[in-house]
């Protein structure tokens, strides 16, 4: 069964950083390429970015571009997004999410998310 | 970037109806076009990939067409399960985007 798991949510101030992860489970890891996407509390779904299979192709949100970074380990199925320079507007809830098939731009699994509150 | 405007952004409508969702793009995106469904507190569901295809275990009153620019989403004869926010999402090119949603309530 496919998992994902987030973590590293939490309030930070703006001008702070942080690092999300997301432990991901039962499929091969090092053949998908993975995605975060975020919500904002009561808005709609944004997507942020996207890391191909082996980490040499990274995609970014023209909002977030230059202050966040995807990032995986294979060795330890895991996906990153380095969040520095935050602000208010970057709090959401972050989900992980993977697709069908290996290289895939939808989402077909995602994981339950970890909340980012940017906050004085 | 890709602008998508969905509509309408909220439908209201009763068990058994069947209602249309429909999402356009600023550029023609042949059909690279994914549907989401999401519940309140809950993770989005894929519901269609590629325009049309149906994700699996996915209820077959769902269905998606179109190609291009202009998309729709079909729920033909609603259950109460139904009831939630539906979202249209282009993977044509970077950055992908999503389209605003459709909050989709008991009439």
């Amino acid at each position: 069964e496919v998992q994902l798991v987030e973590s590293g949510g939490g309030l930070v101030q703006p001008g702070g950083s942080l690092r999300l992860s997301c432990a991901a489970s039962g499929f091969t890891f090092s053949s998908y390429w993975m995605h975060w996407v975020r919500q904002a509390p009561g808005k709609g779904l944004v997507w942020v970015s996207r890391i191909n299979s082996d980490g040499s192709s990274t995609s970014y949100a023209d909002s977030v571009k230059g202050r966040f970074t995807i990032s995986r380990d294979n060795a330890k199925n895991t996906l990153y997004l380095q969040m520095n320079s935050l602000r208010a507007e970057d709090t959401a809830v972050y989900y992980c999410a993977r697709g069908n098939i290996a290289v895939a731009g939808w989402a077909g699994y995602w994981g339950q998310g970890t909340l980012v509150t940017v906050s004085s | 970037v890709i602008w998508m405007t969905q509509s309408p952004s909220l439908l209201s409508a009763s068990t058994g109806d069947r209602v249309i969702i429909s999402c356009r793009m600023s550029q023609g995106i042949s059909s690279y076009l994914a549907w989401y469904q999401q519940k309140p507190g809950k993770a989005p569901e894929l519901l269609i990939y590629a325009a049309s295809t149906l994700q699996s275990g996915v209820p077959s009153r769902f269905s998606g067409s179109g190609s291009g620019t202009d998309f729709t989403l079909t729920i033909s004869c609603l259950q109460s399960e139904d009831f939630a926010t539906y979202y249209c999402q282009q993977y044509y090119s970077f950055p992908y985007t999503f389209g605003q949603g459709t909050k989709l309530e008991i009439k």
